[in-house]
């Protein structure tokens, strides 16, 4: 079991879009649609955004959408705001009642 | 509202066991998978385990397989993870989330474990 990759880092200006992606295998992300991203503000808990690869959980803004590609999947943020600067992870379902999530991005807006 | 509360966390040495429990509030508890996350202090997320509603269906995480054990007891809604031969490594905050499908939808604010002679 390895962590599903993502870059370290992202960043955006106000107002603009930006793509986190998260790349695992066919024995993870590429196998399931079962991809999630979460949310996590400095010293709080984690806070879900994405499930089901594209579904938003009630009261998740519609500027966060999700999508999936092969083995990759991806979390675009439009209209970025300030209060959207955290660390974001993906995870996903690897099979034999397991789950992984990736390495996390920390996202910055300028 | 659902409501997720980790205890038993603290400082243990090398080698010794310590339980962790999750008490569970605001849903049916007995409807739904329960998973337990870890975070080394500045790090990132770690899925530890994960426990179906009705205890069939276990898995861990390759680190922790085989010294940790996780259950739950519906009639007192709560979780449990049994950690036994505790490493350095695994000092870290742990969450018990709620399972929803296949993600994890609420999240308590976490128990930090720390293994230290």
């Amino acid at each position: 079991q390895s962590a599903l990759t993502q870059p370290r880092s992202v960043s955006g200006s106000p107002g603009q879009s930006v793509t986190i992606s998260c790349t695992g295998t066919s024995s993870d992300v590429g196998g399931y649609n079962y991809v999630s991203w979460y949310q996590q503000h400095p010293g709080k808990a984690p806070k879900l955004m994405i499930y089901d690869v594209t579904e938003r959980p009630s009261g998740v803004p519609d500027r966060f959408s999700g999508s999936k590609s092969g083995n990759t999947a991806s979390l675009t943020i439009s209209g970025l705001q300030p209060e959207d600067e955290a660390d974001y992870y993906c995870c996903s379902y690897a099979g034999s009642y397991t789950w992984m999530f990736g390495g996390g991005t920390w996202l910055t807006v300028l | 509202d659902v409501h997720l509360v980790e205890l038993g966390g603290g400082l243990v040495q090398p080698g010794r066991s310590l339980r962790l429990s999750c008490a569970a509030s605001g849903f049916t508890f007995d409807d739904y998978a329960m998973h337990w996350v870890r975070q080394v202090p500045g790090k990132g997320l770690e899925w530890v385990s994960g426990i179906s509603w009705n205890s069939a269906s276990i898995g861990y995480a390759d680190p922790v397989k085989g010294r940790f054990a996780i259950s739950r007891d519906n009639a007192k809604n709560s979780l449990y993870l049994q950690m036994n031969s505790l490493r350095p490594e695994d000092t870290a905050f742990y969450y018990c989330a709620k399972g929803a499908r296949d993600s994890f939808d609420y999240w308590g604010q976490g128990t930090l474990v720390t293994v230290s002679s």
